[in-house]
């Protein structure tokens, strides 16, 4: 399979909801990041993990490497969370390159 | 004040010609990054260069030369252009390369007719 599969493929959620995003690995990663694309199709950095948990306002992102996921929880959705989200894990072997999933379109509803 | 430059933002090409794609980072970045986003693909790895010297390249192809003139740029230059070759192409950088944040360019969406 893939090495990242990145669940779910979309989804929609009202404004004040909260959700969660998940990617899983098929082997084990060195790290993981998140990023958001927006409307203009600009890739925005949201966390780098090697480990353990991240929380910048209403985001949290958790890495588990050894058993080979990773989160990304968005609370009280805003519509300008609306875009699609990527993770993107360095794999344990080999080189440095991003290996990104296949995204989760984010629609945030009024 | 964009941080990472990347030039043009748009670009059609006809089948056949060859296109250069610019990316200058003014982050103070040591390690230097490309990536490709076609319509039915993940973001794909391209190349990857730390200090000037190249560390990876997943590209079947000898047509995508990346060339970096200066620490802070890495250009892409595309030969013999098709129409597969049509995706938003990325530049990144991070302070070091691996284990490190990696933070994206605008993109060039390219076009090849």
């Amino acid at each position: 399979g893939m090495p990242v599969e990145q669940n779910p493929p979309a989804l929609s959620l009202y404004e004040g909801a909260d959700s969660g995003l998940r990617c899983n690995f098929s082997t084990t990663m060195k790290s993981v990041q998140w990023f958001q694309q927006n409307h203009r199709g600009r890739l925005i950095t949201l966390f780098y993990l090697a480990q353990g948990t991240k929380e910048n306002g209403r985001l949290k992102s958790t890495f588990n490497s050894k058993e080979r996921y990773s989160t990304l929880h968005i609370k009280d959705a805003q519509l300008e969370d609306s875009g699609t989200y990527f993770c993107a894990a360095e794999a344990l072997s080999g080189s440095w390159q991003l290996i990104f999933g296949s995204g989760t379109q984010l629609t945030v509803m009024p | 004040d964009p941080k990472i430059i990347q030039k043009p933002k748009y670009l059609v090409a006809v089948t056949g010609s060859e296109k250069i794609l610019i990316c200058e980072q003014y982050l103070g970045h040591n390690a230097m990054y490309w990536y490709r986003q076609s319509a039915k693909k993940p973001l794909e790895f391209m190349f990857s260069y730390s200090y000037q010297k190249l560390m990876d390249n997943q590209t079947a192809s000898s047509r995508f030369q990346p060339q970096s003139s200066k620490k802070n740029h890495l250009d892409l230059q595309i030969t013999a252009l098709k129409p597969d070759d049509s995706a938003t192409y990325f530049c990144a950088s991070s302070q070091a390369w691996g284990g490190d944040t990696q933070y994206f360019g605008p993109g060039t969406r390219l076009l090849v007719l």
